[in-house]
């Protein structure tokens, strides 16, 4: 079965600060890689996605994501935050032909002014 | 704006009561699915259609649920005697099937309280 592991729950970084999220996943196929952005009491944004191609992903909000396959990892990275990213993140993965996205549990990033 | 719509946003409601949530997906989306969000988790699928065929259920999703879309468009979500374990948030996403590189657009969910 497929897992995804977000290694922190809690990321707290000083506005104008770069930041990274970590992801890990596990699939012994081909997977498709997700980070979605959740503000409080809101559903959940795509920021960007990881099909296939170039492993440097950009999404929106000046975010961008690396996959790499040796690590089986997707980290999330942004150069410098701002008050207004403050929200959880959430990777998730699926496996191409399998239509359940299984997620990670989250990482709540709170920007500090 | 052309998004992904559920009703209602909230509901409290009390123990052994029946509930319904409604899912409204993008229009030309032919895939919807529903997950639980509780506190401190991510979202756990629950179940998902194609057009109108319910083709996959989780193990969570227990006898008192049921879903249906019956025109392959908008879903309903069925909760029957309402337990305190319930209270979550219920999220709806569509897709459009591209062969396996689709994208989950989600809604805003539906909060649940059990009393």
């Amino acid at each position: 079965a497929q897992s995804v592991t977000q290694l922190d729950s809690q990321v707290p970084v000083f506005e104008e600060a770069p930041v990274e999220l970590r992801c890990n996943y596990s699939s012994s196929v081909s997977v498709y890689l997700f980070w979605y952005v959740q503000y409080p009491n809101q559903g959940l944004q795509l920021l960007l996605k990881y099909l296939s191609g170039s492993t440097l992903v950009k999404g929106i909000n000046g975010f961008e994501a690396e996959f790499n396959k040796s690590q089986t990892s997707f980290h999330l990275r942004k150069p410098s935050v701002h008050i207004s990213d403050t929200a959880e993140y959430f990777c998730a993965a699926n496996s191409g032909g399998y239509q359940k996205v299984t997620f990670g549990i989250g990482t709540k990033l709170q920007v500090i002014p | 704006d052309t998004g992904v719509s559920q009703n209602p946003r909230h509901k409290i409601t009390k123990r052994g009561q029946n509930v319904t949530f409604r899912c409204d997906p993008i229009s030309e989306h032919n895939r919807l699915y529903w997950y639980r969000q509780t506190l401190g988790q991510g979202p756990e699928f629950l179940t998902y259609f194609q057009n109108e065929a319910q083709l996959e259920k989780s193990r969570l999703l227990s006898d008192r649920f049921s879903a249906e879309r019956p025109k392959g468009s908008f879903s309903t979500l069925e909760i029957q005697r309402t337990e305190q374990g319930d209270s979550a948030m219920y999220l709806c996403a569509s897709s459009k099937n591209q062969g396996g590189s689709e994208t989950q657009y989600f809604g805003p969910g539906t909060r649940l309280l059990v009393l």
